[in-house]
């Protein structure tokens, strides 16, 4: 049984350029939630999907957007980086029906931007 | 903005000694979780408290949580090098979305 999958497992971009992070949730759960931990902190919540829509976003500006499929599997864009952006994303799988007590995370994409 | 905090910032203890982390948080909750990372990876699961819950045993874990004082205990009984991680508490706030602490990193010499 498949956990939690991200692709990829670092990137390196440019200020002002565009990344897409992807993620595969664990067999069986149909809810993605998005994290960015910066150095030294706590992972921050970014958004979350569940049939293929938004349901909850956090602090997070529009540069910062997602998508959903029809496997489950989603997708964190973030237009327009900025320095502040390098971070490890972090993506968390769970099933609503559970009432998504426990997330389960995958192993991250570092995301450096020059 | 986070939640709460994490107390200590770090610990480093021998293997063989108890390790004791300390959450506080600053909103309702239905439950309060436990998360270990290894070198800045993926976040694993380690234990769930619900609030209606006091006091909760995985294995060599033991989770309190003091809803009037909002604020949970993590121990860690006869640690080993490999329990050497960060430690973070995650609150729901009520909501669907996981609420993270700064983190506890510890540190465990054989």
């Amino acid at each position: 049984d498949a956990g939690v999958t991200q692709s990829p497992t670092h990137l390196i971009k440019t200020r002002g350029q565009q990344v897409t992070l992807r993620c595969s949730p664990k067999s069986g759960h149909d809810t993605v939630s998005w994290y960015q931990q910066a150095l030294g902190q706590g992972p921050q919540f970014i958004f979350q999907y569940y049939e293929e829509e938004e349901r909850q976003r956090g602090n997070f500006p529009d540069r910062f957007s997602g998508h959903q499929f029809p496997n489950y599997s989603s997708e964190l864009n973030v237009n327009a980086l900025l320095l502040g952006d390098s971070a490890l994303y972090l993506c968390a799988s769970s099933l609503v029906t559970s009432g998504q007590e426990t997330q389960y995370f995958g192993p991250g994409t570092r995301l450096l931007v020059l | 903005s986070q939640q709460g905090e994490e107390d200590p910032q770090a610990l480093s203890i021998q293997e063989g000694e108890n390790a004791t982390m300390n959450c506080s948080y600053k909103t309702s909750i239905n439950n309060l979780q436990w998360y270990r990372q290894n070198s800045g990876r993926g976040l694993v699961h380690l234990i769930l408290i619900r609030s209606n819950e006091r006091e909760k045993h995985s294995g060599r874990l033991r989770v309190t949580l003091d809803t009037s004082k909002k604020s949970s205990s993590l121990l860690i009984t006869a640690s080993r090098a490999a329990d050497t991680a960060s430690y973070f508490c995650a609150t729901d706030a009520r909501t669907d979305k996981l609420i993270f602490g700064t983190g506890t990193r510890l540190q465990v010499f054989p």
